[in-house]
């Protein structure tokens, strides 16, 4: 079974840029959940969708969007990028068959805003 | 409100003796509970969670974690560290609720170091 796919690995991008990250699910697994590392910050979750939609949105401000596509599979866009977004991206995968269920994570995408 | 605390930025400990990495949480009700870890340049692995039951809980590549309710603590145990167990370890914790979706609330991480 194929694990969490992340696209693209390395990004970098200009300040006040837009970008677009892939996440690919594990198949059969309904929950794409998105997080930003820093060095600082630790590991903060963005926002969890599910079935299409939203269901959870953590303390981001609105520059950081998401969606969920028919398949699962899941894109998050940040606008207007800030050298402050530069991090590692990671997507996490859940099935959708108990609340206590384990996520699964992808490699990551690095963002480098310069 | 969750939180979770890793009280220790970095251990350090030699091969072949016990490691413990410790993590505490705040929480109301009863949390899931989970160990994930970090090497390099890599995503988060899953090593083991709590969900209900017996206290200690078996995980992958030798670890445990041992839950005790009364101190809010879940540490990650192993018997014998090896070299190859330096990396990153992140406690994290999810709420039963229904309504929180499979969102995770991680602690600030624990770099381990075992040296030969």
């Amino acid at each position: 079974k194929a694990g969490v796919t992340q696209t693209p690995r390395y990004l970098i991008k200009t300040r006040g840029q837009q970008v677009t990250l892939s996440c690919s699910p594990i198949s059969g697994h309904r929950s794409v959940s998105w997080y930003q590392q820093t060095p600082g910050q630790g590991l903060q979750f963005l926002f969890e969708y599910f079935s299409e939609t939203q269901r959870n949105k953590g303390n981001f401000p609105g520059r950081f969007s998401g969606r969920q596509f028919s398949n699962s599979r899941s894109e998050m866009n940040v606008s207007t990028l800030e050298l402050g977004d530069s991090a590692l991206y990671l997507c996490a995968s859940s099935s959708a068959g108990a609340h206590n269920t384990e996520a699964f994570f992808g490699q990551g995408t690095r963002l480098t805003v310069v | 409100a969750q939180s979770v605390a890793q009280p220790e930025d970095q251990v350090n400990v030699a091969e072949g003796n016990p490691l413990t990495v410790k993590c505490t949480y705040s929480v109301s009700g009863n949390p899931y509970l989970f160990w994930y870890v970090q090497y390099p340049n890599r995503g988060l692995q899953f090593l083991l969670k709590y969900i209900t039951g017996d206290n200690l809980v078996k995980g992958s590549y030798g670890f445990e974690a041992e839950f005790n309710k009364s101190q809010t603590s879940f540490h990650l145990k192993k018997p014998s560290a090896l070299v190859s167990d330096s990396a990153l370890y992140f406690c994290a914790v999810r709420d039963r609720g229904s309504n929180s979706g499979y969102a995770l609330n991680f602690g600030k991480g624990t770099s381990l170091l075992v040296t030969p």
